[in-house]
């Protein structure tokens, strides 16, 4: 059975750092690309970050680019997110999924973790 | 970045009825189009990728179509575990994007 369990979310205050984790079993982590995306209190879902096999690629949103770092432990089979310069507006339920490639090449996350929430508040 | 847009942001309806939620990108996307759907404080659920196959265990009651711009999900026949907030998403792009959400209500 796939699970993606995150941890690491918390209060944090505004230009604060925290780093995020996503623990992933029941399949072989090293084949699949992985995401993180988020979700503020009573609005829709953001996609944040994007890592692919091997680290060939990495993309970031413009929202959290030049702050946020996605990366990945094969060996742990683990995905991280580290968080820096943090500001009101990413206070969000912040989830790791598991991307899987459709026969005409297209992405879609088919696996979610059940998220990890993150507070930046003075 | 490609912008999507749901419509409607929010519908009520009856079990049994049939149901169609529309999402346009602002630029071609080909097929490159998934729908989710999500209960409340639960994660997100992939229900149709590749805007028309339907992932493994999702009812057949669900359906997508479209291709390009526009593109639509089709619940045929409501039941009381579908009321809950559908998502398009984009992945055409390497910067992926939701669409706003539509929440389906019971009237």
């Amino acid at each position: 059975e796939v699970q993606l369990v995150e941890s690491g979310g918390g209060l944090v205050k505004p230009g604060g750092s925290l780093r995020l984790s996503c623990v992933a079993s029941g399949f072989t982590f090293g084949s699949y690309s992985m995401n993180w995306v988020r979700q503020a209190p009573g609005k829709g879902l953001e996609w944040v970050s994007t890592i692919s096999v091997n680290n060939k690629y990495i993309y970031h949103a413009d929202s959290v680019k030049g702050r946020f770092t996605i990366s990945r432990d094969d060996a742990q089979n683990s995905l991280y997110l580290q968080m820096n310069s943090l500001r009101a507006e990413d206070t969000a339920v912040y989830y790791c999924a598991r991307d899987r490639t459709s026969h005409s090449g297209s992405p879609y996350f088919d696996y979610w973790g059940q998220g990890t929430l993150v507070t930046v508040s003075s | 970045d490609i912008q999507m847009t749901q419509s409607p942001s929010s519908l009520s309806a009856s079990v049994g009825d049939r149901v169609t939620i529309t999402c346009r990108a602002s630029q071609s996307i080909a097929n490159a189009l998934n729908w989710y759907q999500q209960k409340p404080g639960k994660a997100p659920n992939l229900l149709i990728y590749a805007a028309s196959n339907l992932q493994s265990g999702v009812p057949s009651r669900f359906s997508g179509s479209g291709s390009g711009t526009g593109f639509t999900l089709t619940i045929s026949s409501l039941q009381p575990e579908d009321f809950a907030t559908y998502y398009c998403q984009q992945s055409y792009s390497t910067l992926r994007t939701f669409g706003q959400g539509t929440k389906l209500e019971i009237k």
